[in-house]
């Protein structure tokens, strides 16, 4: 069975300052990688997804993330993070067979400093 | 772009009363999945439906059922509630040939006093 790990419960950076943000996951193939965003009580926003190919996909309001096989890492990043950016980031894998589940991480919030 | 709808959002029941949640896909997407998320935890699979059949099952309680119409519309019963069963409910849809890319709906928000 798949597994995840966020390795970072709480993360607190300074507006403007860069982002990083850690996904480990083991799956015995190279699984589907996702990466959501959820504000407080909402839902959960897809911000990006790895299938194959490029190793380093672009997602939405300027988070990417770059899948490592060597690592078995997919972590999202952001050059410069605004406040709006604070919620709880959760990283997700599916078997790449299709139309099975996702298996979340625990999730790591992220406080942006003024 | 038209996403998944869920209702009701908000849903206050006593313990051992029953509550039926409906979700809605993405149009044109063929499977429904659904999750729980407790307070302060990552959503937990619960069960899944493509093409109106059961696909997958996860940790869906025996009091709970589920189920997908011709419509594609699906819905989770859950009966003699238990004060355990406050949490998030989502559903999220996807659509063959799109990676399994699940899109979310906003969620179903129950209490159980």
């Amino acid at each position: 069975a798949q597994s995840v790990t966020q390795p970072d419960i709480h993360i607190t950076v300074s507006e403007g300052a860069s982002l990083e943000l850690r996904c480990n996951y083991s799956y015995g193939a190279t699984p589907y990688l996702f990466w959501y965003v959820q504000s407080p009580g909402q839902g959960l926003q897809l911000l990006l997804k790895y299938f194959s190919g490029d190793t380093l996909v672009q997602g939405i309001k300027g988070f990417e993330a770059e899948f490592k096989r060597s690592q078995s890492s997919f972590n999202l990043r952001k050059p410069s993070v605004h406040w709006s950016d604070a919620a709880e980031y959760f990283c997700a894998v599916a078997p790449d067979t299709g139309r099975r589940a996702l298996t979340f991480g625990s999730g790591t919030r992220l406080q942006v400093q003024p | 772009a038209a996403g998944v709808i869920q209702s009701p959002r908000h849903l206050i029941k006593e313990k051992r009363e029953t509550a039926t949640l409906k979700c809605y896909p993405i149009p044109r997407h063929d499977t429904v999945y659904w999750y729980q998320q407790g307070p302060g935890q990552d959503p937990q699979f619960l069960i899944s439906f493509y093409e109106k059949m059961q696909s997958d099952k996860g940790s869906i309680p025996d009091r709970f059922s589920a189920q997908q119409f011709s419509d594609y519309h699906s819905e989770l019963n859950m009966s003699s509630l238990e004060l355990g069963d406050s949490a998030l409910y989502f559903c999220a849809s996807s659509q063959q040939g799109l990676g399994n890319t699940q899109y979310f709906g906003p969620g179903t928000r129950l209490t159980v006093l």
